[in-house]
Formats: C-alpha cells, structure tokens, sequence
C-alpha cells in the first residue's frame, strides 16, 4: 500500500531533550516536506527536500533540522524541544520536485513539550 | 510575498444546504492550486489540483473553479459526512515552498 508513515504517533517530553520524529515513504517521491499545524495558525511548512541531499527551508524552520540521505527518509530532528514546538506535526511526500504535485500527508505526529 | 487566504473561517450548514468557501491567492504567477480535505486529528487528504483560470473540477457534490485571483469550492446538496476542514495551497513562486491557507472548517447538521 503507497503510504507515508510516521513515528512516534504520540510523543511527550520534557524541555531540551533531543528527539527525532521519523517520516518515510514508500512511493519512490521526489519531493517532501515537513508542516507544523496549531489552532488559528493552519498548517505551516517548517522544511522541505526536492531530492536526496537537497533541502531547504519553509515559513518556520527556527528549533528544527532534518536530512534526507536516502529517498524515502526524512526524520525532524528537535535539538532542544521548547514549550513553543508542542504542536500536530504532518509528513507530506509528492511525486516530483517543486511542489506542484499532489501531496500524500502521514497521519501526524503529536508533541507535548513540557 | 506569496499568501493564500481563505473564507469564510468556520461555516455551519443545514443538511442540503448549498454554498462556497473562498481561497484568494496572491502568488507571482500561479503553478498550481490544490485543495484538500482534512478530518479531526488526521493529515490532510487530496481533492484538486486546478492549474489554470476557467479551471473547473468535480468529485460527487462538489465542484472547485479558478480565476485569476481566487478559487472556489462548491458543496451542493452537503450531507453530514462532508463535515471537514477544507484547505487551499499553492506553490510559491521563485521557490518550491508551499503556502497553506488557515483553512475553512464545515459542519453540515443533520
């Protein structure tokens, strides 16, 4: 089945602890993305990836990295989690480079950071 | 700077109750207007993709059009189970971002 998943669904942790939040794809996508996701503000790209090794940022990239070794992976990686990164976090694939295919999103991934 | 706005925020329809929900774009030059649909608590799930003015696209009682400056999303007829937020984006111009609106949330009551 063409999916995105992500892991953990479900994530609490406590201030300045590093943790990494993995997406993968199993659709041969060219494209990915990281969003954020709060009441009142929609959904916000944090990162995006148009290939291997090629990654740039979105609206609201400050507290996060990512990389993308390989074609499906694209973990967030949260240095120093903040109160102020508790958010709904969505992975989104699209078939090429660009951003103007169809984006398959993961089913999200929510922080608590306490 | 690229933006997409969306109308109205929230809307609230009796069953069978026709409407539209707004999604203003102002991109450079447009390469592509998506809408989705997203369920509480779920990522978002894809309806259209609408590439150039006069664009129009059907999926059972809906229909979304393109103008040079806004896209429309019609709901004909709406049942209980089109009770969703429906967003818009677009591809930034100059870059391969994409720019989400707010989203519109519709709840259509029995």
């Amino acid at each position: 089945e063409a999916q995105v998943t992500q892991n953990p669904r479900y994530l609490i942790t406590v201030t300045g602890k590093k943790l990494t939040v993995t997406c993968s794809q199993n659709m041969n996508h060219e494209y990915m993305s990281w969003y954020r996701q709060d009441p009142g503000l929609g959904l916000r790209q944090i990162y995006y990836s148009m290939n291997v090794e090629v990654t740039d940022k979105g609206d609201v990239p400050e507290g996060y990295k990512v990389s993308r070794k390989e074609k499906r992976n694209f973990p967030l990686i949260l240095e120093s989690p903040s109160p102020n990164q508790t958010s709904l976090y969505f992975c989104a694939s699209s078939l090429t480079s660009g951003g103007t295919d169809t984006q398959y999103f993961g089913p999200g991934t929510r922080l608590t950071v306490l | 700077e690229d933006q997409v706005t969306q109308s109205p925020e929230a809307l609230r329809l009796q069953e069978g109750e026709s409407s539209s929900l707004n999604c203003s774009y102002t991109v450079s030059g447009l390469r592509g207007l998506f809408w989705y649909r997203q369920d509480p608590g779920k990522g978002p799930e894809f309806l259209f993709t609408l590439y150039s003015a006069g664009e129009e696209k059907e999926k059972e009682r809906l229909k979304a059009t393109l103008t040079k400056k806004e896209s429309f999303l019609h709901i004909t007829a709406p049942k209980p189970e089109d009770s969703a937020t429906y967003l818009c984006a677009v591809p930034g111009w100059g870059d391969d971002k994409i720019i989400f609106g707010k989203g519109t949330r519709l709840h259509i009551l029995p």
